[in-house]
C-alpha cells in the first residue's frame, strides 16, 4: 500500500522568504502527483498536478517537482506572503488499475504560516 | 460555474441514525469519490466512481454504501452512524489523469 509522508508537519517563516515542502512516497509507480491547499474549514484546491512523466511543474510563484526514482517530490513557494498561510496536503494516484480516475493516496499535510 | 456542491455543511447525529451526504457537480466528469478527513490520518478513500452505474470500495468503506445513477450526483448513505464516523467528509470529482476538484466538505458528529 502507498503511503505517502510529509515533513515538516508545520512550518512558520516571515513574509518574502523562499521555502521547499517535502512530499515523499513509498512505491515509486505512481499515475500522478498534486499538491492541493486547504484552508481552515475548507475544501481543497488543487495547486499543481505532475504526471508521472514530468520533473515538474510551475504555476506563479508556486514550482513543483517530481523525482520518482527516489519517491519524492518538492513544493517551492517564492517570495511568501501572509496569503499563502493554509495547510498543503501531496497526493499520489497509483496506477495499480487504469481506472483509479482520482483515487488519492493523501500526505497528513504541511501547516504554513506566513508572518507578516 | 459551481463546481463540486457538498450538503450538508455540518450535521449532528444520534448513534444508529441514518443520514445521506449530498454531492453534486456540473462539470460532467466521470470520476467522483468520497474521502474522510481525520486528524493525523489524512484523507482516506470511502467510495468512488468511475462513470454512472459503477461505484467500488476504496480503502474505508465499512458503514458507508453509495449509488451513482446519473454522471452528477454521487450521495453517500450512512446505515447506522456511530461515533468513530465522526470526521469531515469530502467529495472529489475530476476526469482521468487531470486534476481534481473538492467540494466543500461536510463536518459530522456522531454522539
Amino acid at each position: 500500500k502507498q503511503e505517502v509522508t510529509q515533513i515538516p508537519a508545520a512550518l512558520s517563516v516571515p513574509e518574502g522568504e523562499n521555502l521547499v515542502l517535502n512530499c515523499s512516497f513509498t512505491d515509486s509507480a505512481i499515475y500522478n502527483l498534486q499538491w492541493f491547499r486547504q484552508d481552515p474549514g475548507k475544501g481543497l484546491t488543487s495547486l499543481l498536478l505532475i504526471q508521472s512523466s514530468q520533473r515538474e511543474q510551475t504555476s506563479g510563484r508556486l514550482n513543483a517537482s517530481l523525482d520518482k526514482s527516489s519517491g519524492r517530490s518538492t513544493l517551492y513557494i517564492a517570495a511568501s506572503q501572509p496569503g499563502d498561510s493554509a495547510t498543503y496536503l501531496c497526493a499520489v494516484v497509483d496506477p495499480t488499475d487504469p481506472n483509479t480516475g482520482n483515487q488519492f493516496y493523501f500526505g497528513t499535510g504541511t501547516s504554513l504560516t506566513v508572518i507578516p | 460555474n459551481a463546481g463540486v456542491t457538498q450538503t450538508p455543511k455540518f450535521q449532528v447525529l444520534k448513534t444508529g441514525q441514518s443520514m445521506t451526504l449530498q454531492c453534486a457537480q456540473d462539470m460532467n466528469h466521470e470520476y467522483m469519490s468520497w474521502y474522510r478527513q481525520d486528524p493525523g490520518m489524512g484523507l482516506r478513500l470511502i467510495h468512488y466512481s468511475v462513470g454512472a452505474g459503477i461505484t467500488d470500495q476504496g480503502e474505508v468503506p465499512n458503514g458507508y454504501n453509495v449509488s451513482r445513477s446519473t454522471t452528477e450526483d454521487f450521495p453517500l448513505r450512512l446505515l447506522s452512524a456511530a461515533p468513530s464516523q465522526t470526521s469531515v467528509y469530502f467529495c472529489a470529482s475530476g476526469r482521468l489523469n487531470t486534476e481534481a476538484f473538492f467540494g466543500q466538505g461536510t463536518r459530522l458528529t456522531v454522539v
